[in-house]
């Protein structure tokens, strides 16, 4: 099956603990990208990867990192979350990148910072 | 830059009544636009896309939409509502027509779509 894999779904943690949401397509997909889902904000662009090795800056990147070491895995990093990082995180992939916008979307990972 | 406007941050039809999610674009080039669907718990899905061939679009579950450019609008129709339509719908739009926007989507602040029975 088609899919987009992201881990942990659910993760609750404190201020400065380094966290990694692994991110993981099955679909042979050249872009992948991040995403953060806010009340009221709709979602927005964190980073995006055209293709292994190949990764860039989204419209909010502070505080998070990226890598695209491998086609299918493209992990969200978190070195220092800070509160404001609080959010629901999607990942998605695309087949190229002059796609026409279809994006398949992982099931989110929601994370809570204390 | 490109952005979208989602008209009503909630909208509440009967069952079987008329739905209508309103959304504006602007864009500095001819755009793609697009609507996806989010079901409780779940990812997005893409419901329907326009990208420059009709301007009626056809989508999956009874969903269309109209792309007028005089109004830069892309609102979403569905002729008779049901329960299970229920969910959080995002317009977006993409300037990749020009093929420099890397596959970005603009998406809008979403409309929660409430069915009453």
């Amino acid at each position: 099956e088609a899919q987009v894999t992201q881990n942990p779904r659910y993760l609750i943690t404190v201020t400065g603990k380094k966290l990694t949401v692994t991110c993981s397509q099955n679909m042979n997909h050249e872009y992948m990208s991040w995403y953060r889902q806010d009340p009221g904000l709709g979602l927005r662009q964190i980073y995006y990867s055209m293709n292994v090795e190949v990764t860039d800056k989204g419209d909010v990147p502070e505080g998070y990192k990226v890598s695209r070491k491998e086609k299918r895995n493209f992990p969200l990093i978190l070195e220092s979350p800070s509160p404001n990082q609080t959010s629901l995180y999607f990942c998605a992939s695309s087949l190229s990148n002059y796609n026409t916008g279809e994006l398949f979307f992982g099931e989110g990972s929601r994370l809570t910072v204390l | 830059a490109q952005s979208v406007t989602q008209l009503g941050s909630h909208v509440s039809v009967s069952e079987g009544a008329l739905v209508l999610l309103r959304c504006n674009y602007s864009s500095s080039v001819p755009p793609y636009l697009f609507w996806y669907v989010q079901y409780p718990n779940q990812g997005l899905q893409l419901l329907l896309k326009y990208t420059s061939a009709a301007t009626l679009v056809k989508g999956i579950n009874g969903f269309e939409a109209e792309f007028k450019k005089s109004e830069t609008s892309f609102h979403l129709t569905k002729p008779s509502a049901h329960m299970s339509d229920a969910a959080e719908y995002f317009c977006a739009v993409s300037d990749d027509a020009g093929g420099t926007s890397y596959g970005k989507l603009t998406f809008g602040q979403g409309t929660i779509l409430t069915v009453h029975p």
